[in-house]
């Protein structure tokens, strides 16, 4: 069974901590990718990766950065957090024509 | 600019047919994806077009016309538990991803009795 599991389903901390966000996949996927959902904006990719140490930037990069050091890991970093990242944050894993959700981290900065 | 609309909110009645419809202007299309969202749950794929027509899987199908740059979901025989946010979102062409969507804001459905 497909499965994507990241590391915290709540998450709080204060403003200019540093945050890692963790996903993982069990399906070998190449693709994988980070959103955040807002209400009244939908889901926005915030930094994609097709390969192994491979990244691009997403729709919204900036104070976010990702590393990819194994093929099944993807990992969101909030080098700084602000309390406008506060949100749900998404990550997934994909073939061609089909994307799989893991069940996200609502991270709260205060 | 890249812009995908789809109607806010939607209600419908048990046992009934809803149409959700999407509208989209992207860079280049490659494929039109629907999922469907429970409240605090992941997304969960629904259907994929690409070329014009009806897809059909069970009680939910999906219709593309790539000219006119529209999309729709019909669910038939609504049960309650598709009460949910139906997401539509578009795969262009640029940007050098595999496989990199575009998402809409999503159409809240909420099924009455």
């Amino acid at each position: 069974d497909v499965k994507v599991t990241q590391s915290s389903r709540y998450l709080v901390k204060r403003t200019g901590e540093k945050v890692f966000l963790e996903c993982v996949q069990d399906m070998d996927h190449e693709n994988m990718f980070w959103y955040r959902q807002d209400p009244g904006l939908g889901l926005r990719l915030i930094y994609f990766s097709y390969d192994v140490k491979m990244k691009e930037k997403g729709d919204i990069p900036e104070g976010y950065s990702v590393s990819r050091e194994k093929k099944e890991r993807f990992s969101l970093i909030l080098e700084s957090a602000s309390t406008n990242q506060t949100s749900m944050y998404l990550c997934a894993s994909g073939l061609r024509n089909e994307q799989f959700f893991g069940p996200g981290t609502r991270l709260t900065v205060l | 600019g890249q812009n995908i609309d789809q109607p806010t909110e939607m209600t419908a009645t048990e046992g009934a047919i809803v149409q959700i419809n999407c509208t989209y202007q992207t860079s280049g299309f490659n494929g039109l994806f629907w999922y469907q969202q429970h409240a605090g749950e992941a997304p969960t794929f629904l259907s994929y077009n690409v070329l014009d027509g009806l897809e059909e899987k069970g009680r939910f199908s999906s219709f593309l016309s790539r000219s006119k740059g529209y999309s729709y979901l019909l669910l038939k025989e609504l049960q309650m538990k598709d009460s949910a946010s139906y997401l539509c979102a578009v795969r262009g062409t640029s940007g050098g991803a595999t496989n990199k969507l575009i998402f809409g804001t999503g159409t809240l459905l909420a099924v009455q009795p």
